[in-house]
């Protein structure tokens, strides 16, 4: 079975810092990897999506991720937060064959950003 | 951009009564789901709906709960008797792909309806 693991529960940033977001997952075949943001009061966005390809993966607001598959890990990263980061961070991962309908969502990171 | 529409936003009833979460997926999309999201837990898949039928379910969703397109527009999550556990926040979803994610569809969210069963 798939699973997504976020180890972060709660990270606390200043403006202009640099964020990683640890995402690990449990998989055996072939991934499809998303971060997804949640802003207070809003909706889920996609922020951004790995399929196949360059492992190095660039969404919006200046966010990347990595895809490592030795390490079954997808990490967030941005070099210089912003306030407006503040939000919750989602994890997912879908797995082809007969869960190819559905995604997998981790447990969510929330980051606040002390202006 | 054209967006997923959840109504209501914020649902109140009573433990035992039926509640219709109702959901309008973007236009040219074939898949359709049904997410939750418990307080201060992970957002949890419940069911995926294409060409009319349910392709896959959780085992959130047994038999109270069930899922409709009752025309070309709308996609409703019917909870029949609702329990105090049922009490979240319920995401629809749709993609366009009839793959879903797997075919590099990615989902779009509507905002959700926080259900809250007293």
């Amino acid at each position: 079975a798939q699973s997504v693991s976020q180890h972060n529960h709660h990270v606390i940033l200043s403006e202009a810092a640099s964020l990683e977001l640890g995402c690990n997952y449990s998989y055996g075949g072939t991934v499809n990897l998303f971060w997804y943001v949640q802003y207070p009061g809003q909706h889920l966005q996609l922020l951004l999506k790995y399929f196949s390809g360059d492992p190095l993966v660039k969404g919006i607001k200046g966010f990347e991720a990595e895809f490592i598959k030795s390490k079954f890990s997808f990490n967030l990263r941005k070099p210089s937060v912003q306030w407006s980061d503040t939000a919750e961070y989602f994890c997912a991962v879908n797995g082809g064959g007969s869960s190819a309908s559905k995604i997998i969502f981790g447990s969510g990171t929330r980051l606040s950003i002390r202006p | 951009e054209p967006e997923v529409t959840q109504t209501p936003s914020h649902q109140v009833t009573q433990m035992g009564q039926e509640v219709i979460l109702r959901c309008v997926p973007i236009s040219n999309h074939l898949y359709f789901y049904w997410y939750r999201q418990i307080l201060g837990q992970k957002v949890e898949f419940l069911v995926s709906f294409y060409n009319n039928e349910i392709s896959e379910k959780s085992e959130i969703f047994d038999d109270q709960f069930s899922v409709e397109r009752p025309d070309g527009s709308n996609f409703t999550l019917k909870i029949r008797s609702t329990k105090l556990e049922d009490s979240a926040m319920y995401f629809c979803a749709s993609s366009e792909s009839y793959r879903g994610p797997a075919n590099n569809s990615p989902l779009h969210f509507g905002n959700g309806t926080r259900l809250t069963v007293t």
